[in-house]
Parts: C-alpha cells; structure tokens; sequence
C-alpha cells in the first residue's frame, strides 16, 4: 500500500530559523509530488509540484527538493506568516488511481 | 493559479435538512474533481472523486445516498448532503485536477463549514 510520513509533526521555530521538514514516501514509479500549505480553517493551497529525483522549485523563502525516496521542504528565515500545517501529497504512478496520497502534515509555528 | 471556490463558506442547519454545497473550478476546465472531509486536527479524507457526466466513485465507507455527488460541467460539482444530522458537521473541501499544458494538478477550494444543530 502507498504510503506517505510527515515528519516532524509538529514543529516550533523562531523568526529567522531555518528548518526541513520530511516527507518519505514508498509509492513506486512516482508519478509527482506535491506540497500544500494549509492555514486553519481553509482549503490547502498549492506550493509545488517535484516530478523527478534531483528536482528543486523555490518560492520565496521555500525551496523544495526530491528524491527518490523523499522529499524535503527547507525553509530559510521563516517569518511569523510562515506558520501553517504543511501537507506532502503523492501521484501514484500512470495506469493507477487518480487519487492523491496525502502524509498527515507537519503543523509549523514560527514565534515573533 | 488555478482558482477554485466553494459556497457556502458556512452553513448551518437543522437536523433531518439536506444541504448543498458547489465547488467550482473558475480559470480552466476539469474533467475530475473530488470531494474530501476534515475533522479538527487531522489531515484530508477522500469521499468521492467526480468525473464529468459520469458518477462519481465513492470511497469505501462513504454513503453515496447520503453524500450526492453531480458533476454536470467542466467547471462545477456539487455534493448534497442529504438528511443531515449532527454527525455529519465537519469541514468540506472541493479540489479540481487541473490536466493541461503539461499539468496534473489538483487546487482546492477553501472549504465549506457545516454545522448541523
């Protein structure tokens, strides 16, 4: 069965301090991986979508990476608003189900 | 982005009541949308996926006479709660798969708050 960790679960940062969070999949022939934020009381909002091993995509203060058996979601000097539940989301591979695989999310606070 | 809404935001109803809820895909067309639940604290639970003009495919555990699914376009789908009871309160979220110009994508909506007394 596919499966999708998110680690740390939760995760307590001061303004201006880096951090990773992990997603570690086991779907094989990975068909795309997504990252979600989402903020209480609303829908997810898109972040990026990593295709293939070795891949970056960076938004602001968000670089995402991929491997072939994770993922990583480094952030660099977060701020106050960064704090939200970050979700990882896996495609399974073509031929399969549509249906996306989602980790249980990592729930960032970042302190003023 | 692809922008998807959902209305109502919040509802709320007495028991025994049906509901609707819309989820709408507004910059680009999407054959596919799904229907997913949120209790407090706890990551997304797939209902339903809804094809256009075809019905929509339940998760196991979902009723699909209680939870009515209709994707009569390629930029709406709705789902009717029927005969709502207080169990049924929770958080509802719409996504759209964007399949286009090297894509497959899904973007959610933000989320329809149900409350049934």
């Amino acid at each position: 069965e596919d499966q999708v960790t998110q680690s740390p679960e939760a995760l307590r940062l001061q303004e201006g301090e880096s951090s990773s969070l992990n997603c570690s999949y086991t779907v094989s022939g990975l068909r795309g991986l997504f990252w979600y934020r989402q903020d209480p009381g609303k829908g997810p909002e898109f972040l990026f979508t990593l295709y293939s091993a070795g891949e970056e995509k960076e938004k602001e203060r968000l670089k995402a990476t991929l491997t072939k058996k994770e993922s990583f979601l480094h952030i660099t000097a977060p701020k106050p608003e960064d704090s939200a539940t970050y979700l990882c989301a896996v495609q399974p591979p073509w031929g399969g189900s549509e249906k996306l695989v989602f980790g249980k999310g990592t729930k960032l606070t970042v302190n003023p | 982005g692809a922008v998807v809404s959902q209305h109502p935001s919040r509802v709320i109803c007495k028991s025994g009541t049906s509901v609707k809820i819309e989820c709408r895909s507004l910059d680009f067309q999407a054959t596919t949308m799904f229907w997913y639940r949120q209790f407090p604290k706890q990551s997304l639970m797939l209902m339903a996926t809804s094809n256009e003009g075809s019905k929509a495919t339940y998760e196991q555990g979902v009723e699909k006479d209680k939870f009515l699914i209709n994707h009569a376009s390629l930029t709406l789908s709705t789902l009717t709660v029927t005969s709502a009871h207080p169990e049924d309160s929770s958080f509802y979220i719409c996504s759209a798969r964007d399949f286009g110009t090297g894509t497959d994508t899904q973007y959610f909506g933000p989320g329809t708050r149900l409350t049934v007394l």
